[in-house]
Order: structure tokens, then sequence, then C-alpha cells
């Protein structure tokens, strides 16, 4: 069974930094791009960024509004994938989910259930 | 960027009847090599993470009911339920995966009328 589980999600200042994981099983994880996708709470959803697998170098690609601040790393031999936020905003806030990337560039299923990053004072 | 405009934001539907959402991407998806539309269909319902529905605009996700479908091209594309049910209650978010940033449209809520 596919499963992705999402953690690391707390409370945490603006400027502040956190490390998002997120554990994968029931699939190859090497072999596959992963995605990050936010959601702000009551809003809807926000792509974040994507790393490729190491047939592809490991490319990763990012929204503007984290360009710079986040940042994508994996560990095949751990199936994870990471997500290190710093120069943390208010608007960060949201559940950040970790999506696998079918062949064709779509997201596929299942989805974690996410976690949630509050950034406040 | 590509931006995705869904309409309409909200939408009520009788039990047994048609919903159509609709999906409006300011530049095409459709990719002119292998002519696929980079267009995917999600529904979220409450307290849950996304679920595809719909891939390449109009292929269905294994298990997907058939009552959902997928259809368009280039810049307009549509998700009609056929028949609406009651678990069909969600948010439904149309997403391009053209190029980067993959954009979502901002979703259409979807309730009974």
């Amino acid at each position: 069974e596919v499963q992705l589980v999402e953690s690391g999600g707390d409370l945490v200042q603006p400027g502040g930094s956190l490390r998002l994981s997120c554990a994968a099983s029931g699939f190859t994880f090497s072999d596959y791009y992963m995605d990050w996708v936010r959601q702000a709470p009551g809003k809807g959803l926000e792509w974040v960024g994507r790393i490729k697998n190491k047939a592809n170098s490991y490319t990763t690609e990012y929204a503007a509004s984290v360009k710079g601040r986040f940042t994508i790393s994996r560990d095949d031999s751990k199936n994870s994938l990471f997500l290190q936020m710093s120069s943390l905003k208010i608007e960060d806030t949201a559940v950040y989910y970790c999506v696998r990337v079918f062949l064709g560039g779509f997201l596929g299923d299942p989805w974690g259930q996410g976690t949630l990053v509050t950034v406040s004072s | 960027d590509i931006v995705m405009t869904q309409s309409p934001d909200s939408l009520a539907v009788s039990l047994g009847e048609r919903a159509t959402i609709n999906c409006k991407s300011s530049q095409s998806v459709l990719y002119s090599s292998n002519n696929k539309n980079y267009l995917t269909w999600y529904q979220q319902k409450p307290g849950q993470p996304p679920k595809l529905l719909v891939y390449w605009a109009s292929t269905r996700e294994s298990g997907v009911p058939d009552r959902f479908s997928g259809s368009g091209s280039g810049t307009d594309f549509t998700l009609t339920i056929s028949s609406l049910q009651a678990e069909d209650v969600a948010v439904y978010y149309c997403q391009q995966y053209y190029n980067t940033p993959h954009t979502f449209g901002q979703g259409t809520k979807l309730e009974i009328k």
C-alpha cells in the first residue's frame, strides 16, 4: 500500500526555520519525482516545489513565493523527502502535503494527511 | 505563470442532476508534440487531502466513478458530474502541469441544492 506520511509541522515565529519530512512507503521512492503542495487554512491549493529523481540530477524547482527561502531535498536510501523552510512569513501558514508525481508530470494518489505549519508571533 | 480560473466559485445542484465546473487557463496547456492537455482535476472533501479524478484533461483515474468526466482542450476545460450523488459534495480544483509553477485554480465548492 502506497503511503506518504508528513511530519515536522509546528508553531514557529516569523523569521524562523523549520524542516518538514515525508516518509514514503509502498513504492520505489527513488524512481519518482516528488512535489510539495500547501494549503492555507480555508484556502485553495498552492504548488510549492518539486525535486526530480537521480536520473534527472535531483533537479529542483520552486514557486516564486518560496524561492530562496525553501529547499527541497531527498534521501532515497531512507525513502524520505524533506522541505527546509527558512525566513518564514505569516503567509507560509498552511498544511503542507508531499505528493508523488506520476509519469507525465501530474500529482498522483494517495496524498498524505499533511502537516500543519503555523507562523505566528 | 499560467493563471487558472475556475467558474463558478460555488455551485448548488440537486441530487441526480448534472453539475458542470469550468476551468480556463491563461495560455494553452496543449503540448503539440504529443497532442496532450496537461490538465488535472482533483476533488477535496472536508478534512481530507485532495484526490485525483482526471488527468490529461479527460482520462479518468482508476476507481473514479464514471459519472465524472473531463473534457476540453487548449485553454478551456470542463469537469462534469452526470448525476450528482451526496458523496460528491466537495471542493474541486483544476491544475495545469504544462510548465512550472504548476498552478491550481481557486477551487469550486459543490453543494447539494
